[in-house]
């Protein structure tokens, strides 16, 4: 069975601050998908970045990074510089393959920054 | 990437009744899923709709609740019947194709029932 764990469940910070949101998953799976999205208040998923159980080689989009740690099982998400607009919750997600569209998600992380 | 269109986006209905959902995709996609928000809580998948088959359900979803069609490769729709306030969620559909490594989301359908 596969599980995500958000153990964060709120986190406030001010405007400028660095933030990281963790994402511990298991899986019996070889090969699997990890995915972060974003849900701001208007409800919709948005997809911010997805990442191969084979290739551990960590990202930065802009303001954002991710370190995936296969040792550790966790895929953490990193906010440099926030800002208000990234007010949202975040959801970390694990799929097998070669099924990207099923996933399970962790129970997400409610992000609040204050100007 | 594909787009995902969702109708309603929002509906408000009376207990007792039912709602389908629809769910039309700009591209054929292999796999099609249906999933549950509940209110302030995760993304739960209620089922994987099959082409041309039965949907599989998961754990806690039945059929006669949430019945699901897939026509084609490229439409589906869920229907919650016999609402309750309890299913008060979001509701999303959501695609993918075996051996592609994309996951897409429609905008959801906030339903609200009274």
């Amino acid at each position: 069975a596969q599980k995500v764990t958000q153990a964060q469940t709120e986190i406030s910070v001010v405007e400028k601050e660095d933030v990281t949101l963790d994402c511990v998953y298991e899986t019996r799976d070889t090969t699997y998908y990890l995915f972060w999205y974003k849900q701001p208040p208007s409800g919709e998923l948005v997809f911010l970045i997805r990442r191969n159980s084979f290739d551990e080689q960590n990202e930065i989009s802009g303001r954002y990074s991710w370190n995936f740690q296969k040792s550790t099982s966790s895929f953490n998400f990193t906010i440099t510089a926030s800002q208000v607009v990234d007010s949202a919750v975040y959801f970390c997600a694990l799929s097998a393959f070669p099924n990207a569209g099923k996933s399970t998600f962790g129970d997400g992380t409610t992000l609040t920054v204050k100007p | 990437s594909a787009v995902i269109s969702q109708k309603p986006s929002r509906d408000i209905c009376q207990r007792g009744t039912s709602l389908t959902i629809q769910c039309q995709v700009d591209s054929q996609v292999t796999m099609m899923f249906w999933y549950r928000q509940q209110p302030g809580q995760s993304l739960t998948l209620i089922a994987t709709a099959n082409q041309g088959s039965e949907a599989t359900y998961e754990s806690g979803f039945v059929i006669d609740k949430f019945p699901i069609s897939r026509p084609n490769l490229t439409f589906s729709t869920l229907t919650v019947s016999n609402m309750s306030p309890e299913d008060s969620s979001i509701y999303l559909c959501s695609v993918g194709a075996t051996g592609r490594t994309e996951a897409f989301f429609g905008q959801g359908t906030r339903l609200t029932v009274v």
